[in-house]
């Protein structure tokens, strides 16, 4: 099983500011991971698949990068509802989803 | 955007069963393989279960591998988790998930996702 480590677990910051989360497999993953963004109470939201590619309606603002064990998530200027929970997952079975960077408002 | 509706949740004793059911609508649900993902009370995601478009295949994760048991009717645009012998760790909201990519396109990312239903195990 494929462990992927995310971090920080918890990013302090202000509207406008840059946003770089972490995700780290145990394993090489290629490019075969996404990310997904939380918000309370609501359901997960897919975000970026194949560790770059945007899912449709999101906005430019997210971008992934990486490959093999080490991956980003960047929000270039974070807007007020970009505070929530970032999950990234792996595809190979059985899949597996980090434990989540929660993003707050500083 | 496909829409996708949890039910079947509820309070249950440990050892007890339930089965939970997700239906889709606002795309072709026999062209796409689903997912069941489950998220324990203030914890992260935890992927459960998959199975293909056409149930040709099916996957499942350790923690319930033998106790839990997937299965879908296109006909009624539906899937479903059956879940036995249940603990009190299984408490959790449930949600069922669309993969991205349709047919032998299985990609395993999930695109559309239901608001979850919630099942308490407990005495």
């Amino acid at each position: 099983e494929v462990v992927l480590t995310q971090s920080p677990a918890t990013l302090s910051l202000s509207p406008g500011e840059r946003a770089t989360l972490s995700c780290r497999a145990s394993q090489s993953v290629s490019s075969d991971l996404a990310w997904y963004q939380q918000k309370p109470g609501q359901a997960p939201r897919l975000l970026i698949y194949d560790a770059s590619d945007r899912a449709t309606g999101v906005p430019a603002r997210f971008s992934g990068g990486g490959s093999g064990t080490d991956f980003t998530l960047i929000i270039s200027s974070l807007e007020p509802e970009d505070f929530a929970v970032y999950y990234c997952q792996q595809r190979s079975s059985p899949l597996t989803f980090g434990g989540g960077t929660k993003i707050e408002i500083k | 955007q496909g829409q996708l509706v949890e039910s079947g949740g509820g309070v249950v004793q440990p050892g007890g069963s339930l089965r939970l059911s997700c239906s889709g609508s606002g795309f072709t649900f026999s062209a796409y393989g689903m997912h069941w993902v489950r998220q324990a009370p203030g914890k992260g995601l935890e992927w459960l279960s998959f199975m293909r478009y056409d149930s040709s295949a099916r996957y499942y994760a350790d923690s319930v591998k033998g106790r839990f048991s997937i299965s879908r009717d296109n006909s009624k645009n539906t899937v479903y988790l059956q879940m036995n012998s249940l603990r009190v760790e299984d408490t959790a909201v449930y949600y069922c998930a669309k993969d991205l990519r349709g047919y032998n396109y299985d990609c395993h990312y999930m695109e559309d996702w239901g608001k979850g239903t919630t099942v308490t195990v407990s005495s």
